[in-house]
């Protein structure tokens, strides 16, 4: 699978929207991009995914670009209970490697 | 709905000694993955079953580790001997489909809330 680069950190203000970039210059037609999140003590929580349109779920949206070498996890309203490490991951619509998680960004939210 | 079970939530064994951890998934789930994340390193993958069947075990570090799913239920994970490389969170997940596109609607894995292994 392609490789992600994302920022190690970023902070927020309460109730400030956050965008979270996700680099993947080498992604692949056949890629999906998935978002993932991982709260303190807790098990990582699918967040969001999409393949080339922007996204939108309950939780956030998904903005990539056109030319798919990056997208953006926007979260409208952060509230203190969105802090946790958010991961961009590749994962080809074939299946044929497993969802792999990388270190993510640390999401700091201040209130 | 409930969610992912995995117990226990905590085992602290001494190195040589056997565990196993178990995993409920969703009902009517047929994938089932185990991952882990030992200190200071990112969240590995173990394998992966489709029902009873282990689709990919390409994770497991070696052969102390064993993964059973019988029944295409709930799942075990045994360590055997446990050594103190092995300590870390090990995370079990369940989702209806592998991946997107195969139905029309997909919501990722659902991941427990893990169990933290601790071999001293």
């Amino acid at each position: 699978d392609a490789k992600t680069t994302q920022p190690n950190s970023m902070e927020s203000n309460e109730e400030e929207p956050v965008h979270l970039p996700c680099n993947h210059s080498t992604i692949s037609g056949t890629d999906y991009i998935h978002w993932y999140r991982q709260l303190p003590s807790q098990g990582p929580e699918y967040v969001i995914h999409g393949l080339t349109s922007n996204v939108n779920n309950r939780m956030a949206s998904l903005a990539i670009a056109e030319d798919r070498k990056s997208s953006t996890l926007i979260l409208h309203r952060a509230t203190l209970r969105d802090a946790a490490v958010y991961y961009c991951i590749l994962r080809d619509y074939l299946g044929n490697t497993p969802l792999v998680f990388g270190k993510g960004t640390r999401l700091s939210v201040i209130a | 709905e409930a969610g992912v079970t995995q117990f226990p939530s905590h085992s602290v064994i001494e190195k040589g000694q056997t565990v196993t951890l178990r995993c409920d998934p969703i009902s009517g789930h047929d994938n089932l993955y185990w991952y882990r994340r030992v200190m200071g390193k990112e969240i590995k993958f173990l394998l992966h079953f489709v029902k009873e069947s282990k689709q990919d075990e390409s994770g497991m570090p070696n052969n102390r580790f064993l993964a059973e799913r019988t029944g295409g239920t709930y799942s075990t994970l045994k360590v055997q001997p446990a050594e103190l490389e092995d300590s870390g969170v090990y995370f079990c997940a369940s989702s209806q489909q592998d991946l997107p596109g195969q139905k029309l609607f997909y919501d990722g894995y659902t991941f427990g809330s893990g169990t933290r292994l601790t071999v001293v």
